[in-house]
């Protein structure tokens, strides 16, 4: 059974697209995160959520909108693709008492 | 910028020896620390963490050690073997709801 999983694995699409990435976790985690990767492997905190409620925007493009139905899901939704928002998405989710995160496998977004 | 950052970028160690790699953090609020590893294609993954009131933390084959003083944070891998070659990151908590990562140092075993 998957933690924390995402789709789709690899995304590539045109500049100007609109695109939405998913995220489930079966944790039971109160607390859900976006990170961005880039192609130096540093990862960027962009948005983290805690009971479907947003608690950290870290100075994201408004073209990338979070939406948490529930708080065992937390989409990204991009508007507008730029060639710079080419990166590997990971999301993650984490207990309040522990606050070990469990990342998903990513989701590679090629912008072209 | 973010507060936590690797000395090395890589490290080239030979299979069986021991590892040491290396972060210094910057943010004096943050009380709790985690080494991540990530494997080529895959997401990051808990290794071992370590609360402010520690100074060292031991796993199966991995010890962090925290030097509060220095805000430096280290993790040592023993008898290195080729699946722990990798990125590795060092990440702080300023926040509850943060966890702030260094750049990585990607680990190679040389057989």
């Amino acid at each position: 059974d998957t933690a924390v999983s995402q789709t789709p694995k690899y995304l590539v699409t045109q500049m100007g697209n609109d695109k939405s990435i998913k995220c489930e976790q079966n944790l039971g985690h109160d607390t859900m995160y976006w990170y961005k990767q880039d192609s130096k492997k540093f990862l960027k905190i962009m948005f983290s959520y805690n009971n479907k409620e947003l608690i950290i925007n870290e100075t994201v493009p408004n073209r990338f909108s979070p939406k948490s139905p529930d708080k065992a899901h937390l989409n990204l939704h991009i508007n507008s693709l730029e060639l710079g928002d080419s990166a590997v998405y990971f999301c993650a989710s984490s207990h309040p008492l522990n606050y070990g995160y469990t990342f998903g496998s990513g989701t590679r977004l090629t912008v072209v | 910028g973010e507060s936590v950052g690797l000395h090395l970028p890589t490290l080239s160690v030979q299979e069986g020896d021991n590892s040491i790699i290396n972060c210094a953090y910057s943010n004096s609020a943050s009380d709790y620390f985690i080494w991540y590893k990530q494997e080529s294609g895959k997401g990051p993954q808990f290794i071992i963490d370590i609360r402010s009131n520690m100074d060292k933390r031991q796993g199966q084959r991995v010890t962090v050690l925290l030097n509060k003083t220095v805000k430096h944070l280290s993790l040592q891998i023993a008898a290195t073997q080729p699946g722990d070659s990798a990125v590795y990151f060092c990440a702080e908590n300023p926040n509850d709801y943060k966890l702030s990562f260094g750049a990585g140092t990607t680990v190679t075993v040389r057989a």
